[in-house]
């Protein structure tokens, strides 16, 4: 139980693109879902709470304009990288807390490039 | 504001050896502890957590220590092997809202035949 699936594992997108990465809870639903960043060799940075029904929360220094997070329902959050720079290219990850306060479960993970 | 300190950045050890990774977390109501295991290119695996009812737990070769006054929390590593070369995370929650996880910077562990 507890599976987390993200989507894509990687995308390579042109400059001013945009791109979208799928956090979806399989088993279980999830009002809350986490959004980090980690740049190579460093560690997971978080950028926005996901909260389904609500707006999402940003981390200070994160554009919400630019990263567009989207709860759409109990078991999928979404995160859209706007108009993508090379310096966006990093490793997406979400992670998902669990019912009953019993941990939390990451996502695969989504490496972009951005060309 | 909150954060969660993990020294050392780099831990270089002879197999057979024992590793020891060290933290500490600012917010006083955090009361869970997860240490995570991540292999180049992979996502971060759950290797063992400890909640803050208890001080130390233990799992075969690996162990987490806990000292709330103090606030930080160890991860031990016993007979080391070189399966277990990886970056090492340890990680807090924010106490208030969403219980939000703030990860410690990360530990590289190569353990040398």
């Amino acid at each position: 139980g507890a599976v987390v699936s993200q989507h894509p594992s990687r995308v390579i997108c042109k400059s001013g693109t945009s791109v979208k990465i799928e956090c979806r809870s399989l088993d279980f639903q999830a009002t809350t879902m986490f959004w980090y960043r980690q740049f190579p060799k460093q560690s997971l940075m978080l950028m926005a709470t996901s909260n389904e029904g609500s707006k999402a929360t940003y981390e200070q220094g994160v554009e919400k304009d630019k990263f567009l997070i989207n709860h759409a329902s109990l078991t999928l959050s979404t995160l859209t990288v706007t108009s993508a720079h090379p310096e966006d290219s990093s490793f997406y990850i979400c992670l998902v807390p669990l019912e009953g306060n019993y941990g939390y479960t990451f996502g695969s993970g989504t490496r972009l490039t951005v060309v | 504001g909150e954060n969660v300190e993990q020294h050392p950045s780099t831990l270089s050890v002879q197999e057979g050896d024992s590793a020891v990774i060290k933290c500490t977390y600012s917010d006083s109501a955090s009361n869970y502890f997860p240490w995570y295991k991540q292999e180049l290119g992979k996502r971060p695996q759950l290797i063992i957590d400890i909640r803050s009812n208890v001080g130390e737990k233990k799992d075969q070769r690996i162990a987490v220590t806990l000292n709330k006054t103090a606030k930080h929390f160890s991860l031990h590593i016993t007979e080391t092997q070189p399966e277990d070369s990886a970056v090492y995370f340890c990680a807090a929650p924010l106490s208030g809202g969403y219980n939000k996880l703030i990860f410690g910077a990360g530990t590289r562990l190569a353990v040398h035949p």
